[in-house]
């Protein structure tokens, strides 16, 4: 069965720390993404990856950065985390050939809150 | 820009009722039209999908049909049950693009 694992279910953090959350994908897709899930915003796209070492800014870019260093692995990095980065992270991953005809495979999320 | 509308909830219904989740879009070309489920506490699962008009998209009992005529992708089952309690989000990724585009969500609650 396919995956996509988020390294953490749920992480509290203080105000000002370095925060990494990590996603790893074992269906050797190119396509991952950073969403956050905010109760009346929906899903956000953060960053976007289309493959390794390549880097896209979404819609809420500010205040976070990413790494792809290996194809399987995707972080997302809160330079100094504030508490309005409370939220549930999302990631996911999908293939690339006909990429707008497959769907994304879903981690199970990261609940972050700031403090 | 492309958009995608969904019914505001809760939905509620009861053990075997009929369900239908209205979505409308708007997108240039042919988008792809996906539907997601997300349970409590957990990430979104990819539940069906349908990549050209008239076709059905269909899984564990739920399809929805890609109208391009009045551009929807309605969401259906015939008998609910409790463990279908969940958040549903429609979706498109347009023909030439490359995010996602989700609807707001519709949370659904299925009584015994």
């Amino acid at each position: 069965d396919v995956k996509v694992t988020q390294s953490s279910r749920y992480l509290v953090k203080r105000t000002g720390e370095k925060v990494f959350l990590e996603c790893v994908q074992d269906m050797d897709h190119e396509n991952m993404f950073w969403y956050r899930q905010d109760p009346g915003l929906g899903l956000r796209l953060i960053y976007f990856s289309y493959d390794v070492k390549m880097k896209e800014k979404g819609d809420i870019p500010e205040g976070y950065s990413v790494s792809r260093e290996k194809k399987e692995r995707f972080s997302l990095i809160l330079e100094s985390a504030s508490t309005n980065q409370t939220s549930m992270y999302l990631c996911a991953s999908r293939e690339a050939r006909s990429g707008a005809n497959y769907g994304y495979t879903f981690g199970s999320g990261t609940r972050l809150t700031v403090v | 820009g492309n958009s995608v509308t969904q019914m505001e909830g809760p939905v509620t219904l009861s053990e075997e009722a009929f369900l239908t989740i209205n979505c409308t879009y708007t997108a240039t070309g042919y988008p792809s039209l996906f539907w997601y489920v997300q349970y409590p506490g957990e990430g979104l699962q990819l539940l069906l999908k349908a990549t050209k008009a008239d076709d059905k998209g269909s899984n564990k009992g739920f399809e929805a049909t890609y109208r391009k005529e009045t551009t929807s992708f309605h969401l259906e089952k015939g008998s609910v049950q409790v463990s279908d309690s969940a958040v549903y989000f429609c979706a498109l990724v347009d023909s030439g693009g490359f995010k996602t585009i989700f609807g707001a969500g519709t949370r659904l609650f299925v009584k015994a």
